[in-house]
């Protein structure tokens, strides 16, 4: 069945630092591919997405680009900040899925002053 | 405007007790999914609704676990008798009507749920 595997957390980056997490996938036919973000104490919110391949997703510096050829969508951004803190799930969702999410583990980011 | 709204935010109640979580989602919206989340399991669909009707109940951990969905506006989750290993948060959250693939998913604040 579909899958997604997102890198293993935490990370820790200090402020104005690169970040990249690594998500790829597994899935039938032409999933739409999401990134949702959790800050602490509250529910996920929907950080970007992309409905078909080479599209890319950006929102508040982050971006992530539908690769086809290697299943994959990695979340990334330029220069993060401590406000960036949060936890990063990926998921696709797939037509044979109906409207059913299938979800990464996801990944810890800590950013330091 | 309103997101998914959800209650009672926290919850602390004595094993053996019936819980019931409450969920409204956003107006508009035809689908919802109620999902847990723990340290150990992480987020798990528990249940979703099309247009009301139970579409996928097999993340529903066990028989003292139950959803309704009686209209539009408002969803129920219920577990009678808790224990403690029910004990996580829960989430609830609507999408849109529309291609099926490409609509998100809206989440609630969610209910902290603590069984003693």
């Amino acid at each position: 069945g579909d899958s997604v595997t997102q890198m293993e957390g935490p990370v820790t980056l200090s402020e104005e630092a690169f970040l990249t997490i690594n998500c790829t996938y597994t899935a039938t036919g032409y999933p739409s591919l999401f990134w949702y973000v959790q800050y602490p104490g509250e529910g996920l919110q929907l950080l970007l997405k992309a409905t078909k391949a080479d599209d890319k997703g950006s929102n508040k510096g982050f971006e992530a680009t539908y690769r086809k050829e290697t299943t994959s969508f990695h979340l990334e951004k330029g220069s993060v900040q401590v406000s960036d803190s949060a936890v990063y799930f990926c998921a696709l969702s797939n037509a044979g899925n109906n409207r059913k999410l299938i979800w990464g583990l996801g990944t810890s980011l800590a950013v330091n002053p | 405007d309103a997101g998914v709204i959800q209650s009672p935010r926290h919850e602390v109640t004595e094993m053996g007790q019936e819980v019931t979580l409450r969920c409204k989602p956003i107006s508009g919206h035809n689908s919802l999914f109620w999902y847990r989340q723990t340290m150990m399991r992480g987020l798990e669909l528990l249940i979703y609704f099309n247009n009301n009707v139970p579409i996928d109940d097999s993340g529903m951990p066990e028989d003292r676990f139950s959803a309704k969905m009686p209209n539009a506006s408002f969803s129920t989750l219920k577990i009678q008798p808790s224990e403690p290993r029910d004990s996580a948060v829960y989430f609830c959250a609507s999408s849109p009507a529309g291609t099926a693939s490409n609509q998100p998913q809206h989440f609630g604040d969610g209910t902290r749920l603590s069984i003693l």
